[in-house]
């Protein structure tokens, strides 16, 4: 079974405006982490949210935001306002136990002016 | 500022060669990893390692080997390069905080002929 799904290969949204990135994984672990990741066409890999398991509050980091939902293990993030440089692959990420990672196939975003 | 290098950008290699990917990190980590980037696919774990001389298989260990002799280095070897591990390789390192991201290398793509 995937460890990570993101069923969304390619998303397009206006510019200014929010849109959600969706992904689901699956563990037996109870303690884990969820990562979100940028990776424009220059490939480098850009870290922008991190999720913990025993984390009460969905993360925030400036226009990020994940949507941390553990009972239906989604980690759906969220981008408000987007930007045109906001046009990337974004990778969904897991943390186990045992210090793997798993990541996700990956969804295209594209910012339409 | 955090840095992983990465020894090639480009490779071009013959099959049946002998291929060695070099990853260097300056930040003291315990942990780095090799991953291999196909489209569609996203980052599929090959190998990773939490100490000096220590390593455990990822995902896709069949037709690679890593060394790590010095914590800095993280090494990834193709015993006999097939056409099939054309790639794009991604090389990461992490600290053993357990909320820290992975900090990752901008990559080596390589071309099998």
């Amino acid at each position: 079974a995937q460890k990570i799904t993101q069923t969304q290969p390619g998303m397009f949204v206006q510019e200014k405006e929010a849109v959600t990135l969706d992904c689901t994984y699956d563990t037996s672990d109870q303690s884990y982490g969820l990562f979100w990741y940028k990776q424009p066409s220059s490939g480098e890999m850009i870290f922008l949210i991190y999720q913990g398991s025993y984390d009460e509050q969905n993360a925030t980091e400036g226009r990020y935001s994940l949507n941390f939902q553990k009972a239906r293990k989604s980690a759906n993030l969220v981008i408000s306002a987007s930007q045109l440089g906001d046009s990337a692959m974004y990778f969904c990420a897991m943390r186990e136990l045992s210090n793997q990672f798993y990541f996700g196939t990956g969804t295209s975003l594209t910012v339409i002016p | 500022d955090v840095k992983v290098t990465q020894s090639s950008r480009y490779l071009v290699k013959r099959t049946g060669e002998k291929v060695f990917l070099e990853c260097v990190q300056d930040m003291d980590h315990e942990n780095m990893f090799w991953y291999r980037q196909d489209p569609g696919l996203g980052l599929r774990l090959i190998y990773f390692s939490y100490d000096v001389k220590m390593k455990e298989k990822g995902d896709i260990p069949e037709g690679y080997s890593v060394s790590r002799e010095k914590k800095e280095r993280f090494s990834l070897i193709l015993e006999s390069a097939s056409t099939n591990q054309t790639s794009m390789y991604l090389c990461a390192s992490k600290s053993g905080i357990v909320r820290e991201t992975q900090y990752f290398g901008p990559g080596t793509r390589l071309l099998v002929l």
